[in-house]
């Protein structure tokens, strides 16, 4: 299964600031999915990294907030955009590897990134 | 939109015991594929076991089982021999087979603790 490299870990940060978060993958994916965890709670998709195109976003998340960048079929980046305390989260990148309708279509997660907003 | 729920928020074991942990689903769709992923303090996610809809046997991997029962649109999975290191939160998560297929719908989680 695929590898993947998250970072920064964790970070603290001030609000009104932005921080991105990259994600690495050690093969080629077709997609890239970021989650959001809040505290205590359930995973949310923030929006599919496509490369070559606009990312899609879930109901709820919009592209100012959370503008996605995906360069090549291994890396994408998340930015966190103009934070506030609400956005302090578990940020997850995750792939599947062999996406399509078959059972293949399993998610494998990075080890995610723990904002704290100020 | 598809819901997974998970109406145990937190369980415990004592080690070396069985436990089960709950999900239920709602979908009008027919043929989909259902998950539990564990999330150890670390964060990591982690696949442990995965069922087909379209398969009446219940998925097994090692001291993890499942109980499928697709009418009741049930999905409980069993840690046998629980060990110190099965603490963590477990997701349950849904997948259509049909459409939208590259979204996983997850529940709220339960939280295993197992005494030793």
């Amino acid at each position: 299964s695929a590898v993947i490299s998250q970072k920064p870990s964790r970070d603290i940060c001030q609000r009104g600031t932005s921080l991105t978060i990259q994600c690495q993958v050690d093969s080629q994916v077709t997609m890239m999915f970021w989650y959001r965890q809040q505290p205590g709670q359930s995973l949310t998709l923030i929006a599919t990294a496509n490369q070559g195109s606009e990312a899609t976003y879930e109901s709820g998340f919009v592209i100012d907030k959370f503008p996605i960048s995906r360069p090549n079929l291994t890396f994408s980046t998340l930015t966190v955009s103009n934070m506030s305390p609400e956005d302090s989260s578990i940020y997850l990148c995750s792939v599947a590897p062999g996406a399509g309708a078959s059972g293949a279509n399993v998610l494998t997660f990075g080890a995610g990134s723990r904002l704290t907003v100020l | 939109a598809q819901t997974v729920t998970q109406s145990q928020p937190e369980m415990s074991v004592q080690e070396a015991e069985t436990v089960t942990l709950s999900c239920t689903y709602d979908t009008s769709e027919s043929d989909y594929y259902l998950f539990w992923y564990k999330q150890p303090p670390s964060r990591q996610m982690i696949l442990v076991i995965r069922q087909e809809a379209y398969k009446q046997q219940n998925a097994t991997e090692n001291r993890f089982s499942v109980n499928f029962q697709k009418a009741a649109k049930s999905f409980s999975l069993k840690i046998s021999d629980s060990q110190l290191g099965d603490a963590a939160m477990y997701f349950c998560a849904y997948r259509s087979a049909l459409y939208n297929f590259n979204k996983f719908y997850f529940g709220s989680g339960t939280k295993l603790n197992v005494k030793p």
